[in-house]
């Protein structure tokens, strides 16, 4: 799976968009984008994912750049609740992978009030 | 109702012990991990498991032994306990491209 560069922190004001980059410049055509976040103290929790078309649900949006060589993921109204460790992975979804996440050190977001 | 749960929490135990976690997953899910997070907040794979089939083993010390007696529990049972077993242990189970992950048992070993 390609490496990803994040950030090692963040800081946010409550209310405002947060906007967390991450670089995957070695990312293949068949790897998936993953976010997933870890609030302290608990398991790390699914965000979003995409491979090429920028993505929304409910938690957050996904922007990809057209090389997808980065993407940005977007907290649209943070909240004190949004402060953890950020994970962008670059997953080869198929094969053998069978799913496995390789975390890296991720990216800290504070919310301040 | 809890979707991947854990026991215990928490588990302080000393070199040398034998000592088992438990997970159980109430999704129906086929694919089951054992991940760890060590004093460095480092998340690592250790074992995933398919349909109660060992897929993934990340050159984990033959100490630990994961056991899944049907698909909806993978258990870890670790051997001969060492100080550097300390660490946060987290069970996931996989839906599509979708991981679910539990609160984590924190193992102390003193």
């Amino acid at each position: 799976d390609a490496k990803t560069t994040q950030p090692t922190s963040m800081d946010c004001a409550e209310g405002r968009a947060a906007n967390l980059p991450c670089n995957h410049s070695t990312i293949s055509g068949n790897e998936y984008v993953y976010w997933y976040r870890q609030i302290h103290s608990q398991g790390p929790q699914y965000i979003i994912h995409g491979l090429k078309n920028n993505e929304t649900n409910e938690m957050a949006s996904l922007i990809i750049t057209e090389d997808r060589k980065s993407s940005t993921l977007i907290l649209p109204h943070a909240t004190l609740r949004d402060t953890a460790v950020y994970y962008c992975i670059a997953l080869n979804a198929g094969g053998t992978s069978y799913g496995k996440l390789t975390f890296g050190q991720g990216t800290i977001l504070t919310v301040h009030p | 109702d809890t979707a991947v749960s854990q026991t215990p929490k928490y588990l302080v135990t000393q070199m040398g012990n034998d000592k088992s976690i438990k997970c159980e997953q109430n999704l129906g899910h086929d694919t089951m991990y054992w991940y760890k997070q060590d004093s460095k907040k480092f998340l690592k794979i250790m074992f995933s498991y398919n349909n109660k089939e060992l897929i993934i083993n990340e050159t984990v010390p033959n100490r630990f032994s994961p056991k899944s007696p049907d698909k909806a529990h993978l258990n870890l049972h670790i051997n001969s306990l060492e100080l550097g077993d300390s660490a946060v242990y987290f069970c996931a189970s996989l839906r599509g491209r979708e991981a679910f992950f539990g609160q984590g048992t924190r193992l102390t070993v003193v």
